[in-house]
């Protein structure tokens, strides 16, 4: 079945900053790959996403980078803000519908 | 127009006892998805239903655990005779349609087994 790694586990950086954040994905048949952030008690919520038709896609300072060959996607963030601080999730939608999550990267912003 | 509602937010149960965990998708949404989450760790699929079916069960745990979604109401997990272990936080996402639909998660239920 699909495996998704996520790197690095926690980030940190400095307010206007940008932030990185990689997965690679093991199953060739995937064909899309959502973003979510999971603030503290909360449920996570749909940043950003992307199908494999499509090599990037960007949301004012958010954008993700798809490329199927190596099949691994990226989460950009830019000009990073203090409540950008959150647990970040990518996901990759495997054999069936369920989305199958990386472990996470917990992004801290410090102002 | 409404978000995925789950109730209760906070469940606490005695080991032994059942749990449910409702969830009413978006409005529109047919499709209801089960997810759970221990701690430090991410989201593990469980169960994908929708109305009066259950597509997948892949996820679920063999024994003890079951889940409906009703013709009418809410999508109902149950933990019967719950351990320490079940102790999580059970997400419900709905989607409008099944394969790559976006899903969209709701708050979620704390569960708690003392």
């Amino acid at each position: 079945g699909e495996n998704v790694e996520q790197h690095p586990s926690t980030l940190s950086v400095q307010e206007g900053d940008s932030a990185v954040i990689k997965c690679t994905y093991s199953d060739s048949a995937s064909n899309y790959f959502p973003w979510y952030k999971q603030e503290l008690g909360k449920g996570p919520q749909l940043i950003i996403d992307i199908r494999s038709n499509v090599g990037e896609k960007k949301d004012q300072r958010i954008a993700v980078t798809l490329n199927k060959t190596a099949k691994h996607f990226s989460l950009h963030i830019t000009e990073t803000q203090p409540e950008d601080s959150a647990v970040y999730f990518c996901a990759a939608v495997g054999a069936g519908t369920a989305l199958i999550f990386g472990k996470g990267t917990t992004l801290s912003v410090s102002s | 127009n409404a978000g995925v509602m789950q109730n209760p937010r906070h469940l606490v149960r005695r080991r032994g006892q059942e749990a449910r965990l409702r969830c009413s998708p978006m409005k529109g949404h047919s499709h209801v998805y089960w997810y759970r989450q221990l701690p430090e760790e991410g989201l593990k699929f469980m169960v994908y239903l929708q109305k009066e079916n259950i597509i997948d069960e892949s996820g679920m745990p063999k024994e003890r655990f079951s889940a409906e979604f009703p013709k009418e109401g809410p999508s109902i997990l149950r933990i019967q005779q719950v351990v320490r272990g079940d102790s999580a936080a059970y997400f419900c996402a709905s989607s409008p349609g099944g394969s790559w639909e976006t899903q969209y998660f709701g708050p979620g239920t704390r569960l708690l087994v003392l």
